[in-house]
């Protein structure tokens, strides 16, 4: 049982780039939610879907955009990538409730 | 906004002490739940919390919601160096989640 599995890893972009992080659950959890950590802090809520073709913004929604077309895939997109997107991106999902219980070991990444 | 507040935000022992970190928050959480989070990894989910006054143990874990539900502790007994990791804390309601900075726990053979 792969959990939720998350890709790239590593990646740096230019400013100005855009690039899609995948993320993938295979426990056919509802709610999928995407996270970023900086250096000293707790994670903050970018987006979040409470199932397919259902999405919504969380606390730092500006930058980014979601789609949720299946059950198992929540990508996160970067439109046009700044130094202050610079991070490490975690995906979660949970079975029914709004509260995450599994995550992804995270894609790190670099803007410059 | 609300906000949860970690404290110690950094904490380093010897193994066999025991240690108590805690959440608070000015806001009533439904819910709350804690997690550990070694480097290069995503959180893992410890435990969650639903009741005012709830307390729960995991071996040397032990988790208290408070009765007004804006506050919790994580209590370690006998710390083993493989407790060392960073506790984060995350508070919910309203569909919406907020995640405290953390306490870093280093703990020396």
């Amino acid at each position: 049982n792969a959990g939720v599995t998350q890709t790239p890893k590593f990646q740096v972009l230019k400013t100005g780039q855009s690039m899609t992080l995948q993320c993938a659950q295979d426990m056919n959890h509802e709610y999928m939610s995407w996270y970023r950590q900086d250096p000293g802090m707790g994670l903050r809520l970018i987006h979040y879907s409470v199932g397919a073709g259902i999405t919504d913004q969380g606390e730092v929604p500006n930058g980014y955009n979601v789609s949720r077309s299946t059950t198992e895939d929540f990508p996160l997109r970067l439109l046009s990538a700044a130094p202050s997107q610079t991070s490490v991106y975690f995906c979660a999902s949970s079975p029914v409730t709004y509260q995450p219980q599994h995550f992804g070991d995270g894609t790190r990444l670099s803007i410059l | 906004t609300q906000l949860l507040e970690q404290s110690p935000q950094f904490l380093s022992i010897q193994e066999g002490e025991n240690l108590t970190v805690y959440c608070n928050s000015s806001s009533v959480f439904s819910s709350l739940q804690w997690y550990r989070q070694e480097p290069g990894e995503g959180p893992v989910l410890l435990v969650t919390v639903v009741t005012g006054g709830e307390v729960k143990k995991l071996k040397r874990l032990t988790f208290q919601f408070g009765d007004a539900r804006k506050d919790s502790s994580l209590h370690i007994t006998a710390a083993q160096p493989g407790d060392t990791g960073l506790y984060l804390c995350a508070g919910h309601t309203a569909g919406k989640s907020t995640f405290g900075d953390g306490t870093t726990l280093t703990v020396k053979p």
